[in-house]
């Protein structure tokens, strides 16, 4: 176990919905990142929260969105979901610095109909 | 192009096999590198960080060529349990900001 939670686990949502995705970072880790997995292919960066502020971003479009509180949660929000939105999504947490270790929660599978 | 790029799967190997992935990333400011390795539906996990000098850890060997940009893991002695998606994996900058490539599948055959 890594000690990062995600919730929840599974969710279908129909198209045009709006959906929020929730992770818990591993106690001590102040970095969150979010990727988005679609089906045979690998993880792609969507952005990363450190100290509540955006660190970064992937390509995606402004509908992703996401949060990071003063207990280091975050959430990652998408609205106007679209069918190619279906995928695992993972959250990571991490210490800010080049080579330390990210550990990922067990992923959203989010569904889109 | 994407940037980084493995070998296409899957790899069906038998057991006792050895079997090497390969693994090529384009952006030359790529500071760290990793092999994650995913199993079915499950979150990747950190399988080893991988040096200019090469490592290793037990029956498993990464290596990192800067030069040429190209990072390589081998399985010697392959496992029934080895079978999953190995990830290979890149960070650009500072944190958790990780490029991964698609994924190669391993499956190991009894």
């Amino acid at each position: 176990e890594t000690g990062v939670t995600q919730s929840p686990t599974h969710l279908i949502k129909t198209r045009g919905q709006q959906v929020t995705l929730r992770c818990s970072s591993q106690s001590g880790h102040n970095t969150v990142s979010w990727y988005q997995q679609a089906l045979g292919q690998g993880p792609q960066f969507i952005f990363q929260y450190y100290r509540e502020e955006e660190n970064g971003r992937g390509n995606f479009p402004p509908r992703f969105s996401g949060l990071q509180f003063p207990n280091y949660s975050s959430e990652l929000n998408v609205n106007a979901l679209e069918l190619d939105d279906s995928a695992l999504y993972l959250c990571a947490s991490s210490l800010t610095g080049m080579n330390t270790e990210a550990f990922f929660g067990q992923g959203t599978r989010l569904t889109v109909v | 192009r994407k940037e980084v790029e493995q070998d296409p799967g899957p790899f069906n190997v038998p057991e006792g096999a050895t079997v090497a992935f390969n693994c090529t990333y384009s952006n030359s400011a790529s500071q760290s590198f990793f092999w994650y390795r995913q199993d079915c539906r499950k979150e990747p996990k950190l399988l080893m960080s991988v040096y200019s000098s090469g490592n290793e850890d037990g029956r498993f060997t990464a290596q990192l060529n800067r030069a040429s940009q190209y990072i390589s893991l081998l399985i010697r002695d392959s496992k029934l349990s080895d079978s999953a998606t190995y990830l290979c994996v890149v960070n650009r900058g500072q944190g958790g900001k990780l490029i991964f490539g698609q994924g190669t599948e391993l499956s190991v055959k009894p």
